[in-house]
This record gives C-alpha cells, structure tokens and sequence, in this order.
C-alpha cells in the first residue's frame, strides 16, 4: 500500500536559517503530491501541490518543493524561515484516489 | 467564496456516551466530503469520503459511522464512544471537477472520550 514518510518530526530552526523537510513515498506509479501547513489555531491549509510538468514547485509564503522521481520524494524548502512558519507540516499523496498523509513535521522557528 | 464549518470545537464525552459531529460546507455545490482523524504522532487518518447524498466510503473498520443527509452536510457518529476514539477530528471538501482536487479542511473538533 501506498504510504508516506516524513522522518524529520521536530525541527527547531533560528530565524533565518534554511529549511528543508522530508517526504518520501512508496509507489513508483503517476502520483500527485501535497504539502499541508497547519499554523497554530489556524486550519490545515494547502502550501503546494505537484500533479506534473515542472519539477519544482513554487507555493505560497516562499516554500518551494522538488519532486524527485528517482527519489520517491518531494521535500520542502525555504531559503530562510520567519518566526511565523512555526506550524505543522504534512506531506500527502493521492494514490488509488485516496490522500495519504504523512505522520507531520512540527517546526519551531526562534526568533 | 468557500466555507466549510464544523461544531462543536471541543467536546469532552464519557465512555459508551454517543457522538455526533456535524460538518458543514458554503458557497460550493455536489463537494466530495471527508472525515480524518488526526492523532498525535500520527499524521492523518482518512475515515469516511463521500461523492454525494447517501453515499459513504469507509475506509477504516471502526467504532464510528457517517452520514451525508443533504449536499453540503456531513455528520460523523458514534453509538458507544471508546476511549481509543479520543482525538482531532478534521472535516475536508473537494470539488468534484477531477479526482481528489485539492483539499479544503475546516477547523476541527477535539474529542476526549474519557
């Protein structure tokens, strides 16, 4: 079964700093990706989204992802992290017409 | 534009009390619905989608069901709560104009069955 991991659960980051969390998926077939942010209080939002054509994604906020057939992956970047991208990210894939989430990184940026 | 609400926010239930979760979606019409679940550590569970009226996928063997009694409402229950249903629950929209379009969350009841 189709299924996503997200290894980095905690990150604490400086203001400033670079980011870039993890997404890894199991199947190898068409797959169209997700990133989620949940900001505290706030409803789970999407970030970006891959279905095709270019492999780097731009979304909202500066986050970019690069989807890595090879890898099985499509992690999320952030040249420099804002106090206010203190939330939780998730990654999804749809497989069989199904959203798979992964288990969610939690960021703290400090000030 | 788009809303989609759910109530109540907070909800603290005894063992073996029912449940009933509503979710309701503005401004679209003929959405696919779904139910998750988010439980710490675990990222999201889907429970329940719906394409329309009536008509209910379930995805996981559970102690819950769901109902869709009109387009835009979505009700999540429990006869007898456990307290392994404790949790974040989500409610989410999609338009139906392709396969699981991007996905619209409302802002969740947090359940604690104790």
């Amino acid at each position: 079964a189709q299924s996503v991991s997200q290894h980095n659960h905690h990150v604490i980051l400086s203001e400033a700093a670079s980011l870039e969390l993890g997404c890894n998926y199991s199947y190898g077939g068409t797959v169209n990706l997700f990133w989620y942010v949940q900001y505290p209080g706030q409803h789970l939002q999407l970030l970006l989204k891959y279905f095709s054509g270019d492999p780097l994604v731009k979304g909202i906020k500066g986050f970019e992802a690069e989807f890595i057939k090879s890898k099985f992956s499509f992690n999320l970047r952030k040249p420099s992290v804002q106090w206010s991208d203190t939330a939780e990210y998730f990654c999804a894939v749809i497989h069989t017409d199904k959203l798979i989430f992964g288990t969610g990184t939690r960021l703290q940026v400090f000030p | 534009s788009q809303t989609i609400h759910q109530w109540p926010a907070t909800l603290v239930q005894p063992v073996g009390s029912p449940l009933s979760l509503e979710c309701t979606v503005e401004g679209t019409s003929n959405p696919n619905l779904y139910w998750y679940r988010q439980a710490a550590g675990r990222g999201l569970q889907l429970l329940f989608y719906s394409v329309g009226i009536g008509q209910i996928s379930s995805e996981v063997p559970q102690n819950l069901s769901a109902s869709r009694p009109q387009d835009r409402q979505f009700i999540l229950s429990s006869k007898k709560l456990l307290l392994s249903d404790s949790g974040f629950y989500l409610c989410a929209w999609s338009s139906r104009t392709g396969a699981w379009e991007t996905q619209y969350f409302g802002p969740g009841t947090r359940l604690l069955v104790l």
